[in-house]
């Protein structure tokens, strides 16, 4: 596996909370996604880095955040969970953007209550 | 939206049979890439096809592109019960850049 992990990998909530997970890498690649998955919604993006500091938003980034302060490190940032944003999330990573294979973590189950 | 949208949603076949794997996208693309993931796993990259390829193979694996059609087949030939997973197809743009994911099709191998 490539040197992708992600914190917490369960984690349960309540509605209205704020949530951070996060995402370490160890191969130093530019390029850093969140994604999440749903049944019968295959991977959508939620959000992506291609560079310290440079962020910029994927498919479905309302309610979402994000910073990548150094390389290795991604964060995702729920300002206030809700019911719709339980799911699996999962954290990738590239040396390049579409043309470039991509490397996923393991995943973070959260559910909001 | 998704870009690429796999057909069967899912393919029971016996150990040692070829299971064939179709994807279909919308707009023109850079690349198209699939991918594995085994139950509560990561997906993990199988094989990268550019648009100016019509055929690819890695191992057992087989992928073939037509862009005139819009459509990609992956084929695992000999599959063997450690196949069973869930394949998903992902189209990458012409300029690039972010990658699009199938719903995916699950398959199982059984022994």
């Amino acid at each position: 596996d490539a040197g992708i992990t992600q914190s917490p990998r369960h984690k349960v909530t309540e509605t209205g909370t704020p949530v951070t997970l996060r995402c370490h890498q160890t191969e130093n690649h530019r390029y850093m996604y969140w994604y999440r998955q749903d049944p019968g919604h295959g991977l959508r993006l939620i959000h992506y880095s291609y560079g310290v500091k440079d962020t910029d938003k994927g498919e479905v980034s309302d309610g979402y955040s994000v910073s990548r302060s150094k390389t290795e490190d991604f964060l995702l940032t729920l300002e206030s969970a809700t019911s719709s944003q339980t799911s699996v999330y999962f954290c990738a990573i590239s040396g390049g953007q579409g043309a470039y294979e991509q490397y996923f973590g393991p995943g973070t189950r959260l559910t909001v209550t | 939206s998704q870009q690429g949208e796999e057909d069967p949603q899912a393919l029971s076949i016996q150990e040692g049979e070829n299971a064939t794997m179709n994807c279909s996208y919308k707009t023109s693309i850079n690349n198209l890439q699939w991918y594995r993931q085994n139950s509560g796993r990561g997906l993990v990259h199988l094989i990268l096809i550019r648009s100016n390829e019509r055929e690819k193979h890695s191992g057992r694996l087989r992928v073939t592109l037509d862009t005139s059609k819009k459509s990609s087949s992956l084929l695992i030939t000999a599959s063997r019960a450690a196949d069973t997973a869930s394949y998903f197809c992902a189209t990458a743009g012409e300029a690039g850049n972010m990658l699009t994911f199938g719903g995916g099709t699950r398959l199982m191998v059984k022994p």
